[in-house]
């Protein structure tokens, strides 16, 4: 079962900011943090990852919780196209099956 | 384009027929992972090969087999196919078994069975 928990679905304006929380109270000391995104039935596209400190890339950012609990995926400036599936994942050494839950469907507006 | 190529891209068949579905990874990249999407549901993992060898084993029904080959593609066999086996079959590669290399997908093989 997936490990992750995320809200089903979210709005967020078009240039805002998107803000997509995840929750993993269970995460365990060698698991990072994955996010991927899948836009309509397209194959999921991986975004960023990280273990204990904040990571940046060009896509987006994650924020991950000093007792590593939660996380959160921040893309800055959101655009229609960033309409997909989002989806939290922790994945880490023993645990090999990269396993996704249902994610959060992010719907970008004007 | 992510590198990963899966083909077929489309396939329908019937009932109790058998399939293959093939994955070539990434250049250079030695873990293959399957999973399912069925209509309107999330992935589902089914198997994780790292050179050769098994790693990881899912949701994978006993009529599912997988293998990845020396040249490092794979192929996922399904079998005695039933109408819920329908669905988008995804193959996605990373670099290696550890858990810091991100995996890069595949478009997919929609099988539809009739």
């Amino acid at each position: 079962d997936a490990k992750t928990t995320q809200p089903t679905s979210m709005d967020c304006a078009e240039g805002r900011a998107a803000n997509l929380p995840c929750n993993h109270s269970t995460i365990s000391g060698n698991e990072y943090v994955y996010w991927y995104r899948q836009i309509h039935s397209q194959g999921p596209q991986y975004i960023i990852h990280g273990l204990k400190n904040n990571e940046t890339n060009e896509m987006a950012s994650l924020i991950i919780t000093e007792d590593r609990k939660s996380s959160t995926l921040i893309l800055p400036h959101a655009t229609l196209r960033d309409t997909a599936v989002y989806y939290c994942i922790v994945y880490g050494l023993g645990n090999n099956d990269m396993r996704f839950g249902a994610g959060t469907r992010l719907t970008v507006k004007p | 384009d992510s590198g990963v190529t899966q083909t077929p891209k489309h396939l329908i068949t019937a009932t109790g027929q058998r399939v293959t579905l093939r994955c070539s990874p990434r250049s250079g990249d030695l873990s293959v992972y399957w999973y399912q999407q069925s209509l309107d549901q999330g992935l589902q993992f089914l198997i994780q090969y790292y050179n050769g060898e098994e790693r990881a084993k899912g949701n994978i029904l006993e009529r599912f087999s997988a293998q990845q080959f020396p040249d490092l593609h794979s192929e996922l066999n399904l079998s005695s196919l039933e109408l819920g086996d329908s669905a988008l079959y995804f193959c996605a590669s990373s670099e290696g078994h550890r858990p810091n290399t991100e995996a890069f997908f595949g478009q997919g093989t929609r099988l539809t069975v009739v």
